[in-house]
């Protein structure tokens, strides 16, 4: 149980394009998702918590107007990379929480994306 | 913020032999919970084990086993008979219990299994 399903796993795009990265909790409601960044050999950033039906909080220094977060349901969050530029190629990855508050993190399989 | 500190970047082990990895964090609350991720090569977050701060006993996990000191805040894990599949990225998280949802991670120790 508890299967986060994050698409694509792999995206390459030209600067200046936009790209949009889904995040599923396919199990279970999700209540809470996070978005990180992770950098080769380095921890995870975290980017934004999405909230279902709320706006997206966002960690210090992350430009909310570059990736816009979006919560619709209980099972989708989606983040999308605006005018995509070569230093936004990372690797992205959500996690999502269940309704219990002591429920560890579920993580997606991540999003290797290159902006070429 | 809260602050959690893996002190070994890079760590190894003979295979069948064990290891332990340290983590400190650091924080002025009382409730709150602990874990350790993997992450192998193939970039897949998983949990290993988890720690809840009111319980006393160490949490254990077939050969994954913690050493919970909450007066030091110390956090650290033990691989018994370590396999080759144990190798990958390990992180250690906090998440408050009180005052929000957000994990902290640490930065991370690779480990090496040696065959």
């Amino acid at each position: 149980g508890a299967v986060v399903s994050q698409h694509p796993s792999r995206v390459i795009c030209k600067s200046g394009t936009s790209v949009k990265i889904e995040c599923r909790s396919l199990d279970f409601q999700a209540t809470t998702m996070f978005w990180y960044r992770q950098f080769p050999k380095k921890s995870l950033m975290l980017m934004a918590t999405s909230n279902e039906g709320s706006k997206a909080t966002y960690e210090q220094g992350v430009e909310k107007d570059k990736f816009l977060i979006n919560h619709a349901s209980l099972t989708l969050s989606t983040l999308t990379v605006t005018s995509a530029h070569p230093e936004d190629s990372s690797f992205y990855i959500c996690s999502a929480e269940g309704q219990d508050y002591n429920s560890p993190l579920h993580f997606g399989n991540g999003t290797r994306l290159t902006v070429t | 913020a809260q602050t959690v500190t893996q002190s070994q970047p890079e760590m190894s082990v003979q295979e069948a032999e064990t290891v332990t990895l340290s983590c400190t964090y650091d924080t002025s609350e009382s409730d709150y919970y602990l874990f350790w991720y993997k992450q192998p090569p193939s970039r897949q977050m998983i949990l290993v084990i988890r720690q809840e701060a009111y319980k006393q006993q160490n949490a254990t996990e077939n050969r994954f086993s913690v050493n919970f000191q909450k007066a030091a805040k110390s956090f650290s894990l033990k691989i018994s008979d370590s396999q080759l599949g144990d190798a990958a990225m390990y992180f250690c998280a906090y998440r408050s219990a009180n005052t929000g949802n957000q994990f902290y991670f640490g930065t991370g120790t690779s480990l090496t299994v040696i065959p």
